[in-house]
């Protein structure tokens, strides 16, 4: 089956820095998708990517879809207290009909 | 935008007896929700396709008669955890699609379910 696998699991920043994380697939996708998760509530959509080579941005965040189709990547940059939590890549194959695949998670920590 | 409401936030229960967890679209219509587990520390594990009118789609691993579910209607979808054991104690979540934004939309998440059996 397709697997996701996602780096790094945590990081340790101080606030302001910038931070990137990433994740490769085994596979091909159509559509690549990042979360955040804090603790005890559900993900909540971030970017959702569509277009391989596509470069998307959402206020201080940016994540592009590689143009193998295999990976994808999330920026975040002048990292403030609030951004900690876990993120999630996720995605939805050609074989894999509606059905996410999601990434192990990296958790971030923001040091102020 | 879309949301997807889910209830309770939180259940304890005793071990033997059964547990059911609402999912609903608040302003758009579902076919289909999807309901994941996620264990402490792990990222989130399909379960479960629920289809509305029709059987659910268990993934392999998931006894589809210890997870039991319902989409009676085009907002709702339930899960009701039969027979409940304390290693049945997980986070929850369903999600779906709004169908207005195209197919291959992306899921909407509701705020889980943290279930502890006792």
């Amino acid at each position: 089956g397709q697997q996701l696998n996602q780096s790094p699991q945590s990081m340790f920043i101080q606030e302001g820095e910038d931070v990137s994380m990433n994740c490769t697939s085994s596979s091909i996708f159509n559509t690549w998708l990042w979360y955040k998760q804090d603790p005890g509530e559900g993900p909540v959509l971030l970017i959702a990517l569509y277009k391989a080579g596509e470069l998307t941005s959402n206020g201080r965040l940016t994540a592009q879809f590689g143009i193998t189709r295999k990976d994808s990547f999330l920026n975040i940059s002048a990292s403030i207290p609030s951004d900690v939590g876990i993120y999630f890549c996720a995605g939805q194959g050609e074989t894999s009909g509606s059905r996410l695949t999601f990434g192990e998670g990296t958790q971030l920590t923001v040091n102020p | 935008g879309a949301v997807v409401s889910q209830h309770p936030s939180w259940v304890i229960c005793k071990s033997g007896t059964s547990v059911k967890i609402e999912c609903r679209s608040l302003d758009f219509q579902a076919t289909t929700m999807f309901w994941y587990r996620q264990f402490p520390k792990q990222s989130l594990m399909l379960m479960a396709t629920s289809n509305e009118g029709s059987k659910a789609t268990y993934e392999q691993g998931v006894e589809k008669d210890k997870f039991l579910i319902n989409h009676a209607s085009l907002t709702l979808s339930t899960l009701t955890v039969t027979s409940a054991h304390p290693e049945d104690s997980s986070f929850y979540i369903c999600s779906a699609r709004d169908p207005r934004t195209g197919m291959n939309s992306p899921l909407h998440f509701g705020n889980g379910t943290r279930l502890t059996v006792t």
